[in-house]
């Protein structure tokens, strides 16, 4: 059954410890992408990846860094600098077709305290 | 870049009635343009989509169009049911250097009422 993996659901921090978070795609789609949600404010883009090894600055990335060594994974680091790093993070990819839709993982949502 | 507004932040309809959700986007080379479902704690969900180079879409009591003139477009949803409450997401894609780019609205907060 394809889709995307995020792991863990739930994930908690302290302060001042950079944290990663695991997402993986068997759907074979070459882009990927994560997003944040905090109430109200929808869904804001942090990264995203067309290839292998070449990703680009989403509207919000400061504070986050990426890696795309595998096609089908595409972890993102919540470092320390990021101020406000709780929230709901959603990965996110899309096949190769020219405007396509996003297919969604579930989700993980980080607390650091 | 692009941004996205969307209205209203909270609807509450009557069962049975129709809901209306707006959205307005800035970027003119945006061409795709997808709606969403988020029920609570779950993932976003595509429900429609519409492309730049069409007006009007349907699909059973979902609709959307898109002014492409007036870069606004609109999620119509008729005889509202209890299940389509959820959290509904527009967005606007725009393709360039090989790059597709999503930006999302804030969100529409629909309650139907039984």
């Amino acid at each position: 059954d394809g889709g995307i993996t995020q792991s863990p659901k739930y994930l908690f921090r302290k302060e001042g410890q950079n944290v990663t978070l695991s997402c993986e795609q068997n759907l074979n789609h070459d882009a990927m992408y994560w997003y944040r949600q905090d109430p109200g404010q929808g869904l804001r883009l942090i990264y995203y990846s067309q290839i292998v090894n070449d990703f680009q600055k989403g509207d919000i990335a400061e504070g986050y860094s990426v890696s795309r060594e595998k096609k089908e994974s595409f972890p993102l680091t919540v470092t320390s600098a990021q101020k406000n790093p709780t929230a709901f993070y959603l990965c996110a990819s899309i096949d190769g077709t020219y405007n396509s839709p996003l297919h969604f993982g579930n989700g993980t949502r980080l607390t650091v305290t | 870049g692009e941004n996205v507004e969307q209205h209203p932040s909270t609807l509450s309809v009557q069962e049975g009635d129709s809901a209306v959700i707006k959205c307005t986007y800035s970027d003119s080379a945006s061409n795709y343009f997808p709606w969403y479902k988020q029920e609570l704690g779950k993932r976003p969900q595509l429900i429609i989509d519409i492309r730049s180079n069409v007006g009007e879409k349907k699909d059973q009591r979902i609709a959307v169009t898109l002014n492409k003139t007036a870069k606004h477009f609109s999620l119509h949803i008729t005889e509202t049911q209890p299940e389509d409450s959820a959290v509904y997401f527009c967005a606007a894609s725009t393709s360039s250097g090989g790059y597709q780019k999503v930006t999302f609205g804030t969100g529409t907060k629909l309650q139907v009422i039984p």
